[in-house]
């Protein structure tokens, strides 16, 4: 069965800099999906990104992107000049691809706290 | 468009009660989802269907019973609750197929059981 890992529970960074949030997956398939949640006080899921797996380049989302290593099954995120807005739990999610209606598998998430 | 909703917002019961949440989606989506939260963990599957009439078995479906009888609506009951089903739950939704797999979210149903 396909995991998902994020090994910092807590990440803290200054507004307008920049942090990275890691994420890493076991699968043994080769078509898959990976997306960047965003889930703030409201608990709202709010997608932030997504990336093919099929696709080299990493995704880009304005001032988020994503670094994607394939091999090393590892899926940051970077959000770039960070705002108070950001503030928020982060999770990590996978979804198997091949035109099946499987769930998303979700990390246990990482609280990003936004220092002014 | 009002996406994914979910009634209730909030609710408390008792140890033994049943309750059944609504989840509705306006965006003509085939899949539906049931998920739960607990605080440290992510999200987690209940039940999932693929469309009108058929439900599926996720990571944790033990104690929950799910229907699908219109299209739009996805039901999830607690026929007998515990101290273990409080939890936050969400519905979500995708189109069939595609390139995107995205999945949208409602806005979630806290449920205490005491």
């Amino acid at each position: 069965a396909q995991t998902v890992t994020q090994s910092q529970p807590e990440m803290s960074v200054q507004e307008a800099e920049t942090v990275t949030l890691s994420c890493t997956y076991d699968t043994s398939e080769s078509d898959y999906y990976l997306f960047w949640y965003k889930q703030p006080p409201s608990r709202q899921m709010i997608l932030v990104i997504r990336q093919e797996a099929y696709k080299q380049q990493n995704a880009t989302e304005n001032r988020f992107s994503v670094n994607f290593q394939k091999a090393a099954k590892s899926f940051s995120l970077k959000i770039s000049d960070s705002q108070l807005g950001d503030a928020a739990m982060y999770f990590c999610a996978y979804v198997r691809g091949g035109g099946g209606a499987d769930g998303l598998t979700f990390g246990k998430g990482t609280h990003l706290i936004i220092q002014p | 468009n009002a996406g994914v909703t979910q009634t209730p917002k909030f609710r408390v019961l008792k140890t033994g009660q049943s309750m059944t949440l609504l989840c509705a989606q306006d965006m003509n989506h085939e899949y539906m989802y049931w998920y739960r939260q607990d605080p440290g963990m992510g999200l987690r599957l209940i039940h999932y269907s693929v469309g009108e009439g058929t439900t599926a078995k996720g990571e944790v479906p033990d104690g929950y019973n799910v229907s699908r009888l219109k299209k739009q609506n996805f039901l999830l009951g607690l026929e007998s609750a515990a101290p273990s089903q409080t939890s936050v739950y969400f519905c979500a939704s995708r189109i069939t197929g595609g390139p995107l797999y995205e999945q949208y979210f409602g806005p979630g149903t806290r449920l205490t059981v005491t």
